[in-house]
């Protein structure tokens, strides 16, 4: 069955490094997402990606964050100069467009902690 | 603007027991879709059961269904005949075009 899969499962960084997480969404989807699950919270909406730019981001996302799909098969989110706040599970998603991301499911990663120290 | 509500945080059943998880939600859309995903320990998020808000029958899948009342806006999960691996946070989350997210419920299922 296909899955979302995302590396690295962990990562653990210093305060003001950049990081750079990554997933490989489902090979045929088109509508691609981020969130965030701070611990003991509930999940965040940051970012969808859809035809090569971004279609909407919440307020969460500043200027700290980006996306990218750099090739066919990755996209990346990439976090220039992390802060303590920014330790959370991110989790990747992708969705089919048939019938539109209206009303698709999302089929989610097994996500990333990143834990900043 | 989207919102959802969970307003249990906390809930327990028995093994074989049948629970409800309430969901609650507002939206200004007209044809919207509405998901309870299940994260389990290893903090994975795996959907449980999706509800098309123009059809009138609630979704079943196996051991869970929905109980959707449309003009209540109230979308509950019920799993009967509960087991073990049960035991996860459930989160009710509906589109359009992202997903918001409820709180989650924390369910137990005990023996």
């Amino acid at each position: 069955e296909p899955e979302v899969t995302q590396t690295p499962s962990h990562q653990v960084t210093q305060m003001g490094q950049e990081v750079i997480l990554r997933c490989v969404p489902i090979s045929n989807h088109l509508y691609f997402y981020w969130y965030r699950q701070i611990l003991g919270q509930k999940v965040e909406f940051l970012v969808s990606f859809y035809n090569n730019e971004i279609s909407e981001k919440s307020e969460i996302f500043d200027d700290q964050f980006s996306v990218e799909r750099p090739d066919g098969s990755n996209f990346t989110l990439k976090i220039r100069s992390t802060k303590l706040e920014d330790s959370a599970m991110y989790f990747c998603a992708s969705s089919d467009p048939a019938g539109g991301a209206l009303s698709t499911e999302a089929f989610f990663g097994q996500g990333t902690r990143l834990t900043v120290v | 603007a989207q919102t959802v509500t969970q307003s249990q945080p906390e809930m327990s059943v028995q093994e074989a027991e049948t629970v409800t998880l309430s969901c609650t939600y507002d939206t200004s859309e007209s044809n919207y879709y509405l998901f309870w995903y299940k994260q389990p320990p290893s903090r994975q998020m795996i959907l449980v059961i999706r509800q098309e808000a123009y059809k009138q029958q609630n979704a079943t899948e196996n051991r869970f269904s929905v109980n959707f009342q449309k003009a209540a806006k109230s979308f509950s999960l019920k799993i009967s005949d509960s087991q073990l691996g049960d035991t996860a946070m459930y989160f009710c989350a509906s589109p359009p075009r992202k997903l918001t997210f409820g709180t989650g419920t924390r369910l137990q299922v005990t023996l």
